[in-house]
């Protein structure tokens, strides 16, 4: 069935340092990619998403490419704050159309 | 920004109450699903709904219950609690083929 690997956390950053959180994915066809982030105490909100394949989602600083030969989804920013701090989870629907999630990545920012 | 709304947010009671976690979103979305979220953080897909009348149990076993009488509603029942339903639950709602939009959680305390 389909699943999703990020990498796993924790991971622990200074302000204005660069992010990486790895995605690879499993799926028939070709499923819609997404990244949602969990501020403490909070729901998921949507970060960014992608449809097919070479699409870029981007928001709030936040970039992740859909990379069908490489079956990953790499989430990026180039120089977090503080407030970036939270739980980020990768996710993916295919053709079940039910979200499959990763196991989510803790990113802790200090100043 | 998604109008998808729970409560309650948070909620401690006894073992053996039965307890209602409701869920509402204005947004006229066919699909409804709840999923739990243990403390490591992982998400499991306890029920889905994909229109009204139709219920469906998730890929995690739950001893929840789920109806979907009304469009906007997707109500969750736990019959008689037990502390290892402490835990978060999640609603959340999307159009077809769409992005999953998420309720900010009820926070379950089972003491």
């Amino acid at each position: 069935g389909d699943s999703v690997t990020q990498m796993e956390g924790p991971v622990t950053l200074s302000e204005e340092a660069f992010l990486t959180i790895n995605c690879t994915y499993t799926a028939t066809g070709y499923p819609s990619l997404f990244w949602y982030v969990q501020y403490p105490g909070e729901g998921l909100q949507l970060l960014l998403k992608a449809t097919k394949a070479d699409d870029k989602g981007s928001n709030k600083g936040f970039e992740a490419t859909y990379r069908k030969e490489t079956t990953s989804f790499h989430l990026e920013k180039g120089s977090v704050q503080v407030s970036d701090s939270a739980v980020y989870f990768c996710a993916l629907i295919g053709g079940s159309e039910k979200l499959v999630f990763g196991k989510g990545t803790k990113l802790t920012v200090n100043p | 920004e998604a109008d998808i709304y729970q409560t309650p947010r948070y909620l401690v009671i006894g073992t053996g109450k039965k307890i209602t976690l409701e869920c509402s979103q204005t947004m006229g979305h066919d699909k409804m699903y709840w999923y739990q979220q243990d403390p490591g953080m992982e998400l499991h897909l306890i029920h889905y709904s994909y229109g009204v009348n139709s219920t469906e149990k998730g890929d995690l076993s739950s001893e929840s219950t789920v109806s979907r009488i009304r469009t906007e509603h997707f109500p969750l029942t736990l019959e008689s609690a037990r502390p290892s339903h402490t835990s978060q639950y999640l609603c959340a709602s999307s159009a077809k083929g769409n992005t999953i939009y998420f309720g900010e959680g009820s926070w379950l305390t089972v003491v």
